[in-house]
């Protein structure tokens, strides 16, 4: 596609429930990145692949928190026991070479997630 | 203190005003800066792109860095109602694979364009 597609863009989930987020990056882009943005801050890193391989995942705040991307092109986030703290919106982006090489950096939407 | 500190306004000024934003930052390995648009509800949008020292100007935004002083700055001339948004400053290290290759993000400087 044309850019970075995110869904769903919206989820209310009940305290305790798990809830799963796609990312669809640029086509083609090796680099796919996961950052959390809570209200009022910029984003924060959580997680990096390059592929399929996921090279770092030092921005997870929990194992409740868990990232996949099995063929190297769409990838899931998925939470487990959400929390209201959780409650922020979850922002993916693709590169096209690897980290740290300088490409700029597109961003999709994001998916607004509020934990009640 | 953070590595990116960014002042989050909110910062409103008239049209055709000359806008100002910057920020500072205390990691000496960042070698590449970016300022982002983000409109409300909306994702991040890549405005400037700079590498190193120095200015880059596109069209009414002129991106300037002065890595001696670990302070970057954009500039938007002639501003218009639709520049109303929170401009976020960000930047990373030049390190393949590893940690630093991160964006690292300022707060955002919320920013409203009077008519």
């Amino acid at each position: 596609g044309a850019g970075v597609s995110q869904s769903p863009r919206y989820k209310v989930a009940k305290r305790g429930q798990d809830v799963a987020l796609r990312c669809d990056p640029i086509s083609g882009h090796v680099s796919l990145f996961w950052y959390q943005q809570a209200l009022g801050q910029g984003p924060e890193f959580l997680t990096y692949f390059q592929n399929e391989a996921q090279l770092d995942k030092s921005g997870l705040p929990s194992d409740r928190f868990f990232a996949e991307r099995p063929e190297g092109s769409v990838s899931t986030l998925k939470i487990q026991r959400t929390q209201q703290e959780d409650s922020a919106v979850y922002l993916c982006a693709s590169s096209l070479a690897q980290r740290g090489a300088g490409n700029t950096i597109y961003f999709g939407e994001g998916s607004w997630l509020t934990v009640v | 203190q953070k590595e990116v500190e960014q002042d989050p306004g909110p910062l409103s000024v008239p049209e055709g005003a000359i806008v100002s934003l910057n920020c500072t930052y205390s990691n000496s390995a960042f070698q590449y800066f970016m300022w982002y648009r983000q409109y409300s509800r909306k994702g991040p949008e890549l405005l400037m792109y700079t590498y190193s020292s120095g200015n880059k100007e596109d069209g009414r935004f002129t991106a300037q860095v002065d890595k001696s002083s670990k302070y970057i700055s954009l500039f938007i001339r002639d501003s218009q109602p639709s520049d109303s948004a929170t401009y976020l400053c960000a930047m990373s290290a030049f390190n393949y694979g590893g940690s630093q290759g991160n964006l690292i993000f300022g707060k955002g400087t919320k920013l409203s364009v009077k008519p």
